[in-house]
């Protein structure tokens, strides 16, 4: 079975410029996550979908960024514009649901690494 | 709104020990404790899931509990390797499966 893919794995961008990234979870996942990952710190949760729905996106800086999950598969996270304090690793997850409460378990993709100058 | 707090930050052991790593939570309505790892420069690999109905998960040297009374998660490793070496994270997930992280744990094994 495939993992979740992620890419770039590497971006280096100015201050102001945008960036995106994106995301193709396992197959049959209905739910993806995504994470930012500041360096030191745990996973911090920027927005999560079921299907193509958005469930939770409370701490998304919806100012400059974005997400989609068209046709409840792939995904895309953009940041327009980038500031420094963006730099992190970007963190993709998806998990399959088989019921109320039953699983949830996460997968992750090998993340990008972001580096705003 | 959930908190997960993870003891000791970093953690320094010779090879062969056998050592727990601690996981604590404020929302006890919390569904899965899910237990990663993770290595420098890498993404995270799920080590093992305790759903609420469960109270622990074994696999190989790895066994993890999970006290949803008292807010608490244990990872234990049992005769610890050098090839543990990395950080270990626990999240914790609630609502509407909304995972929140620890900070996680520096666990590095001497040779």
């Amino acid at each position: 079975e495939a993992g979740v893919a992620q890419s770039p794995r590497y971006k280096i961008i100015e201050k102001r410029q945008s960036v995106a990234f994106w995301c193709n979870p396992i197959s049959g996942h209905a739910t993806l996550y995504w994470y930012q990952q500041i360096l030191g710190q745990g996973p911090k949760l920027l927005i999560q979908f079921q299907n193509n729905g958005v469930v939770d996106d409370s701490q998304l800086p919806k100012d400059r960024f974005s997400a989609e999950r068209l046709k409840g598969v792939d995904s895309t996270l953009k940041i327009q514009p980038a500031k420094l304090e963006d730099s992190a690793v970007y963190l993709c997850a998806s998990s399959l649901v088989r019921g109320p409460r039953s699983s949830y378990e996460q997968y992750f993709g090998p993340g990008t690494r972001l580096t705003v100058t | 709104k959930q908190e997960v707090t993870q003891i000791p930050a970093a953690l320094s052991v010779p090879e062969g020990e056998n050592l727990v790593l601690n996981c604590s939570f404020t929302d006890s309505a919390i569904y899965n404790l899910q237990w990663f790892r993770q290595d420098p420069g890498k993404g995270l690999t799920s080590l093992l899931l305790i759903q609420s109905s469960q109270r622990e998960q074994t696999s190989g040297r790895l066994n993890a509990s999970l006290d949803k009374s008292s807010g608490r998660s244990t990872l234990y490793i049992a005769a610890s390797q050098p090839g543990d070496s990395a950080t270990y994270l626990c999240a914790g997930a609630s609502g509407t499966y909304k995972y929140i992280f620890g900070t996680g744990t520096r666990l590095k094994v001497l040779a």
